[in-house]
């Protein structure tokens, strides 16, 4: 099965700056890679997802990028604002392809202080 | 409001008992999957129904099991309550959008097992 390795664990930044958040995975065969935001309280949030025929897409200040060959991909949050505080889990399928259950990283615990 | 909805909010019960969680999937989606959330383990994958069936499993333990009704709700069980059985579960569904199977959580059960 998958395997996801995410970082850093906490990320602090000011408002206003760049966050970025690294995830590598194992298996060759997956071809989705989901963003998931969780804040305190409240169930992961869809944010934006890629697939492996791009390799980056972006929705405002959200950007996730995908490097196949390397195995990994990130997500890159432009212009932080105190309302982007929250933890975010990248994912990729379990069993390669783009169905089933996710692999979850480990979480990033994203700070912006304004 | 990801469409997803879980019941209820927050269990609190002792250990060796028997609880019971509801989720209704989104509106036509046939896919429901049960995640754990604990401090420790992130967010693990429990078990996947499409359609009634049973499609995958992760790491559940022999005490929980699961069943996905006609009308496609899904009902966690969970049974000889441990202590470290404390945690976040969380349903989601899916339905197939283009290219991929996108996940939608609900807001979860929080369980408390003292």
């Amino acid at each position: 099965g998958e395997n996801v390795e995410q970082h850093p664990s906490t990320l602090s930044v000011q408002e206003g700056d760049s966050a970025v958040i690294k995830c590598t995975y194992s298996d060759s065969a997956s071809n989705y890679f989901p963003w998931y935001k969780q804040e305190l309280g409240k169930g992961p949030q869809l944010i934006i997802d890629i697939r492996s025929n791009v390799g980056e897409k972006k929705d405002q200040r959200i950007a996730v990028t995908l490097n196949k060959t390397a195995k990994h991909f990130s997500l890159h949050i432009t212009e932080t604002q105190p309302e982007d505080s929250a933890v975010y889990f990248c994912a990729a399928p379990n069993y390669g392809g783009s169905q089933g259950n996710l692999i979850f990283g480990k979480g990033t615990k994203l700070s912006v202080k304004p | 409001d990801s469409g997803v909805t879980q019941t209820p909010k927050h269990l609190i019960t002792a250990t060796g008992q028997r609880v019971t969680l509801r989720c209704s999937p989104r509106s036509g989606d046939l896919s429901v999957y049960w995640y754990q959330q604990s401090l420790d383990q992130g967010l693990q994958f429990l078990i996947q129904y499409y359609n009634g069936e049973e499609r995958a499993k992760g790491n559940i333990l022999e005490r929980f099991s699961a069943q996905q009704f006609p009308d496609l709700h899904s009902e966690l069980n969970l049974s000889s309550l441990e202590l470290g059985d404390s945690a976040l579960y969380f349903c989601a569904s899916s339905a197939r959008t283009s290219g991929g199977w996108e996940q939608f959580f609900g807001p979860g059960t929080r369980l408390t097992v003292l």
